[in-house]
């Protein structure tokens, strides 16, 4: 059923500083990873993506990280920017539709 | 440019009234899929299309369902809207091959049930 009174996680930083999001997937069947930026009113945005056979994956600021052992991934913002904040999820298929994980909200502090 | 666009952005019906919400997409992808996502949620998958095979999810209500008459159109149809109905419905389009690739989402349809 619905989760009524759900709050996101919610993770605040200086601008400026780098930024660490993190997700705990269940399925070791999983072997593609994806992170998403949702603004508010808007659909997600594909950030970085990252597949089973690689553990970190650099893009432009960002950087993710997958520890297959632990079944964690995570998403670095580096020198993080007011425009970052937003909601962000992480999502994970073994060759199915992406499963979602619930989302961490990032509120930057000017 | 919007590659995939849902209309309307905000729509209102009845409790009860059927609604359609609609989603096309430009970049001939071969896979679309409709999420459902409530306030401070992750979003849900409903159901997909996977060319012209549609594939539903266990859990998906049966008052739910869609029409894909082309590549480039999605349709959600809500038979009759209930409050718990309220939300943002996204469509998401991926192209063919497999699943483990990014899907582009639209801007969502945010839906209020009167």
């Amino acid at each position: 059923g619905e989760n009524v009174g759900l709050h996101l996680p919610t993770l605040s930083v200086q601008e400026g500083d780098n930024s660490i999001i993190n997700c705990a997937y269940s399925n070791s069947a999983s072997d593609y990873f994806i992170w998403y930026k949702q603004e508010s009113g808007k659909g997600p945005q594909f950030i970085i993506d990252i597949r089973s056979n690689m553990d970190k994956r650099q893009g432009q600021r960002v950087t993710v990280l997958l520890n297959k052992t632990v079944k964690h991934l995570s998403l670095q913002i580096a020198a993080t920017q007011p425009g970052d904040s937003a909601v962000y999820f992480c999502a994970e298929s073994g060759n199915t539709p992406l499963v979602f994980g619930k989302g961490t909200r990032l509120s930057v502090i000017a | 440019d919007a590659m995939v666009i849902q209309n309307p952005r905000y729509q209102v019906t009845q409790f009860g009234k059927p609604v359609t919400l609609s989603c096309s997409q430009t970049l001939n992808h071969n896979v679309m899929y409709w999420y459902q996502q409530k306030s401070s949620q992750a979003p849900k998958l409903l159901f997909h299309y996977y060319d012209k095979d549609f594939n539903n999810e266990a859990d998906t209500p049966d008052n739910f369902q869609s029409r894909r008459p082309n590549t480039s159109f999605c349709f959600l149809d809500i038979r009759s809207p209930g409050l718990g109905d309220a939300a943002m419905y996204l469509c998401a389009t991926s192209r063919a091959g497999h699943y483990n690739q990014p899907q582009h989402f639209g801007d969502g349809t945010r839906l209020s049930i009167l």
